[in-house]
């Protein structure tokens, strides 16, 4: 079967770095997606890998390797409003979107 | 503010009525979804449509039915509710159909509780 595994939940301090792991197991690659998901509300899209290696953007940077079914998601200089769900979630050979369960990030001063 | 408007927020409904979630977008995309969340499982998708007029079944599809009569519409109905249906759902749109690479946009979510 498919699965996406992410730890479920981890705590950090704000101002520092930490990094969400994701791996999976699915039938084909189309790609990799990160969302965010504060608490009773949407997700709303990150970062998308398809390649090999790290995409950065701003703050937050997302590193894919397919060979390994991984990736992780880095964010830098965290501050409180990041507290929040990430969601990570990759496309099949049928392009269809398989969810991670996401990981609860908190963010304690 | 262009995005997806989903209604109603929150609904208590009991079992066995029939409900319809709607779901409006006015980015003009293509392809719209609709997935639920339950504690501990990422969203699971139940049905899709890639463009107006046609409609695919996704991943829980099951007491679940939708339409596409044009693009900015995607209502999802429950036909006779159940208390397994309750959960919080969420319309999404991306800009291509489900075979491209697009982000999704997603509306606030519905939460709904079946007695």
């Amino acid at each position: 079967g498919q699965n996406i595994d992410q730890p479920t939940e981890m705590t950090a301090t704000e101002g520092a770095i930490v990094q969400i792991n994701c791996t999976y197991q699915t039938s084909g690659f189309n790609g990799l997606f990160w969302y965010q998901q504060h608490a009773g509300e949407a997700p709303t899209f990150l970062s998308y890998n398809v390649l090999d290696g790290l995409e950065e953007k701003g703050r937050f940077s997302s590193f894919l390797s397919r060979s390994k079914g991984y990736s992780y998601l880095l964010l830098k200089e965290l501050q409180m409003k990041d507290s929040a769900s990430y969601l990570c979630a990759v496309k099949d050979s049928n392009y269809q979107l398989i969810w991670g369960a996401g990981t609860k990030l908190i963010i304690k001063p | 503010i262009a995005g997806i408007t989903q209604a109603p927020t929150s609904q208590i409904l009991a079992a066995g009525r029939r409900m319809t979630l709607r779901c409006t977008q006015d980015m003009r995309h293509n392809a719209m979804y609709w997935y639920r969340q339950d504690l501990g499982l990422g969203l699971r998708l139940i049905h899709y449509s890639n463009t107006a007029g046609t409609t695919g079944k996704g991943e829980v599809p099951d007491g679940y039915s939708v339409s596409r009569a044009n693009t900015d519409d995607f209502p999802l109905t429950l036909a006779s509710a159940v208390p397994s249906q309750t959960s919080v759902y969420f319309c999404a749109s991306s800009e291509g159909d489900s075979g491209e690479t697009g982000e999704l946009f997603f509306g606030e979510g519905s939460r709904l509780t079946v007695l």
